[in-house]
């Protein structure tokens, strides 16, 4: 079973500061998924990662293959990045995804 | 982007009513996910479809049902809540081919009193 595991669980930061958030996973995958959750639930896919890295304006994924670990990063972080940051994988020809338990991130003006 | 919808958005009920929580898309979509997710918890898979008449339960055991009669509509079924299904269940879907991007639903807060 594939086991997913995020660190922090919990961040706060000040407006401005470069965020990252890393996940690790236990066994080979097929894609590794950063999703965001707000408050009330609703959840946008980020990014969906095989190899390297990407870049979608202040968000930066990348994914080591070899160490099974994976970071999200915020540059000049901002109140409304605030939301639990959520990592999950997939595997072989399977479309299931596993989820890490998220990290919570609170960003204060 | 995928349309989703789910209704209710918050539904609170008695022990032992029948409930349906719908999902629908209008993007098209093949596949089709139902999640279920405590507060402060990660995300479990309860049922999925790959596509019309198609539905397989998930990782986690669920007394809920799913039916899959059009591609646009994934119903779930409780047919007797318990307060133990008190918890917020999250459709999502999955376009066709070899891509493993969701896109999720509002999600519906269910409360069994």
């Amino acid at each position: 079973k594939n086991e997913v595991e995020q660190s922090p669980q919990n961040l706060t930061a000040q407006e401005g500061e470069f965020i990252t958030i890393n996940c690790s996973y236990s066994v080979g995958i097929s894609a590794l998924h950063w999703l965001q959750q707000h408050p009330g639930g609703g959840i946008v896919s980020l990014f969906m990662l095989s190899s390297g890295k990407k870049k979608h304006g202040r968000l930066i994924a990348t994914i080591n293959i070899q160490e099974k670990h994976s970071s999200l990063h915020i540059t000049a972080s901002h109140p409304r990045d605030s939301a639990v940051y959520i990592c999950a994988v997939s595997f072989g020809s399977n479309y299931k995804l596993t989820f890490g338990k998220g990290t919570l991130l609170t960003v204060n003006p | 982007e995928a349309d989703i919808y789910q209704t209710p958005r918050y539904l609170v009920i008695g022990t032992g009513k029948k409930i349906t929580l719908e999902c629908s898309q209008t993007m098209g979509h093949d596949k089709m996910y139902w999640y279920q997710q405590d507060p402060g918890m990660e995300l479990h898979l309860i049922h999925y479809s790959y596509g019309v008449n198609s539905t397989e339960k998930g990782d986690l055991s669920s007394e809920s049902t799913v039916s899959r009669i059009r591609t646009e509509h994934f119903p779930l079924t409780l047919e007797s809540a318990r307060p133990s299904h008190t918890s917020q269940y999250l459709c999502a879907t999955g376009s066709s081919g070899r891509t493993d991007t969701q896109y999720f639903g509002p999600g519906t807060r269910l409360t069994v009193l």
